[in-house]
This record gives C-alpha cells, structure tokens and sequence, in this order.
C-alpha cells in the first residue's frame, strides 16, 4: 500500500494523559498537512510541513499540541494533558512539490481519538 | 475554523437518481476539489477543478468550478449504493505564499442510496 499511512487508527485515553499519532506520508511527497474532524463536521487544518519546516499553524492548535517532521519524512502529532474535547478524528494528508498548479492532498485514514 | 457553505447537508434518494450539491463561499479559491468519505475513513480524493469556468468529468461525476471562483457544484448520475457516504467540497488557494496549499472543507453532504 502507497498511501498516506497513519497508526494508531484508534486511541482511547483517560483525560489527563499525553498520546502521540504517527503520519506515513505518500514517498517523495514533501508536503505534509495534519487536519482535524469532529462528528458531522468537515477536517479543519492544523498545521502545514514543508519537508522538515513546520511553515503553518492554525490557531485551533494550542500549546498543547505539537507536532514534528524531524527528517522530513514521517511526521509526529502530539496532544499533552488531553482534554475532552480533542476527541476527534485527527488526519494526515500528503501531497508532491509542484510549481504553478496546486497539487490534491491524499489524506490517510486518520486516527480516532477518544478521551474519557 | 472557515469552513465554506455546503448544501444540501443530507439527501434520500432512490438508485438510479441523479443527484446534485453545491458549494459557495466569501472568498475567491483558486483550485476546488470534491472528496467522498466513508465512515471510519479518510476522503478520497473525486475531482479536482484548477480554472473558473472547468467542467470536468469522472465516470458517472461531473464538477465544475464557477466562474466567480466563490462556488462549485458536483453531479452524480445514475446513482448508485455504493455512491452513499459523506461529499465534502474543498477550496484550495495557490501554494505559492503563505497559503501552502492547505485546503478549506464544506461541512459535508451525506448521501444515502436506496436500492
């Protein structure tokens, strides 16, 4: 499979407690976006790496969220102190370098968080 | 977060029926896209618009992108079961700047295909 790859597909936590989501992107794509979806609504952007270079981050990102492409490959998306209300689907989407055109982002099939 | 206007948010219809939605938005995008979601799933990628005005085909899918760049419609014809899921539009500004390329979703139509 070439795909976006992302693991855990699901994650339950008790409130409180830290959890990481790891981010598979398509190979040679340098573009790496992490987005968020809560129930009956469309995925909201998070935050935007170019290669390593974390270029972008939404304000629905707060401090403690973070997130990491260290060697600009797989990317890294971690939640401290996790709340209630970061239940949601949190995706990945890849997409290749391209001049002129934008390029279609190819999502994963994103990771469930539930917090309890 | 901005999310664009999506309509209808649901549809019920019967196999074999045409279906229609659309997308508007206050502000001018530069690519517009169309993603089906499956429950449990990521979207998947349907059909990408790069020029006000393109209507562009994909099997029993049409798309166009308007040519005020503010809207986008997509057409399904012939429906049938297994098109039901979630119909998510998408705008995307030029990658150039500090937009990145990242995209800007519709709150979704969910389509379900009697047989």
């Amino acid at each position: 499979d070439t795909g976006v790859s992302q693991n855990p597909r699901h994650k339950i936590t008790k409130r409180g407690q830290n959890v990481t989501f790891r981010c598979d992107p398509i190979s040679e794509h340098n573009r790496l976006y992490w987005y968020r979806q809560t129930l009956g609504q469309g995925p909201e952007f998070l935050t935007y790496f170019q290669n390593e270079a974390q270029l972008e981050k939404s304000r629905l990102l707060s401090d403690r969220f973070s997130a990491e492409r260290p060697k600009g490959s797989f990317s890294t998306l971690e939640i401290q102190r996790t709340e209630q209300g970061d239940s949601a689907m949190y995706l990945c989407a890849s997409s290749p370098p391209r001049t002129g055109l934008n390029s279609p982002l190819h999502f994963g099939n994103g990771t469930r968080l539930t917090v309890t | 977060g901005q999310q664009l206007n999506q309509s209808p948010q649901s549809m019920f219809i019967q196999e074999g029926e045409d279906v229609s939605m659309n997308c508007t938005s206050s502000s001018i995008f530069n690519t517009w896209l169309w993603y089906k979601q499956d429950p449990g799933e990521g979207p998947v990628l349907l059909i990408a618009l790069y020029k006000a005005g393109e209507l562009t085909s994909n099997g029993r899918l049409t798309a166009q992108f308007g040519i005020t760049r503010k809207d986008s419609f997509l057409n399904i014809s012939a429906s049938i079961p297994s098109d039901v899921g979630i119909y998510f539009c998408a705008g995307q500004l030029r990658a150039g700047g500090t937009s990145y390329g990242k995209l800007t979703f519709g709150q979704g139509t969910i389509l379900t295909v009697h047989p």
